[in-house]
């Protein structure tokens, strides 16, 4: 069975790093993209970005790019989020997921989300 | 404000069929794969739709996506009060070099 198993939930005080992680099992972990969609209380979702773990190939949105770092272990089939300098505004719950393509290292040929991850919740508060 | 345009909500009987779009541009839907999600309250989202109109394993046929233009339509036909979700449009928008979404449309069965 193909499963995202994400961290359990942070709190933290803004200034404070932080780094998340999604643990794959059930599939090739360096074929497929894995990513990240944001979803602040109340709100919707917003796709952050992705990673190749074959290569560590990264691309992220222009939103979200300087203001997170998504990493990948092949040695033990995990995903990272991570984040240098936390903000009251990053509270919010993270989701990880699959970034399917039709075409392989293409995130552009993007198909669809087929995987997710429980999500984390991420709490910053003075 | 989202890339993508929905409705912030749709409603409908039981038994009736309900449509939610999900407008773009060139950049994004004109030219790339429409992929549809519902997500109920305190869970994750769940693919409904990818590629525009194929159904992942065990989703039931009553959900349905199209895809015309720069607009995507998603079709729930014999409503259930346990289709009352958010649903999401989502696609891959060239000029960002990025996924984007919709802002989400809650259904309502009345």
């Amino acid at each position: 069975e193909v499963q995202l198993v994400q961290s359990g939930v942070e709190v933290k005080k803004p200034g404070e790093s932080l780094k998340v992680s999604c643990k794959v099992s059930g599939y090739t972990f360096t074929n497929y993209y894995i990513g990240w969609v944001r979803q602040m209380p109340g709100k919707g979702l917003e796709w952050m970005g992705i990673i190749y773990p074959g290569d560590s190939d990264a691309r992220y949105s222009p939103s979200f790019q300087g203001q997170v770092t998504i990493s990948a272990d092949k040695s033990v089939n995990t995903a990272h989020l991570q984040w240098r300098s936390l903000k009251a505004s990053d509270t919010a719950v993270y989701y990880c997921v699959r970034h399917r393509t039709t075409i392989t290292r293409r995130p552009d040929y993007f198909s669809g989300l087929d995987v997710w991850g429980q999500g984390t919740t991420v709490i910053v508060s003075s | 404000q989202s890339v993508l345009t929905q409705p912030p909500s749709v409603s409908a009987a039981p038994g009736q069929k309900v449509t939610i779009s999900c407008s773009g541009s060139s950049s994004n839907i004109g030219n790339n794969y429409v992929s549809w999600y519902h997500q109920f309250p305190g869970t994750a989202p769940k693919l409904l739709i990818y590629e525009n109109n194929k159904r992942p394993s065990g989703i039931p046929d009553r959900f349905s996506g199209s895809k015309s233009g720069t607009s995507a339509t998603l079709g729930i036909t014999g409503l259930q009060t346990g289709d009352e979700a958010d649903y999401y449009c989502g696609t891959w928008d060239s000029n960002l070099s990025a996924g984007v979404f919709g802002g989400g449309t809650k259904v309502t069965v009345l």
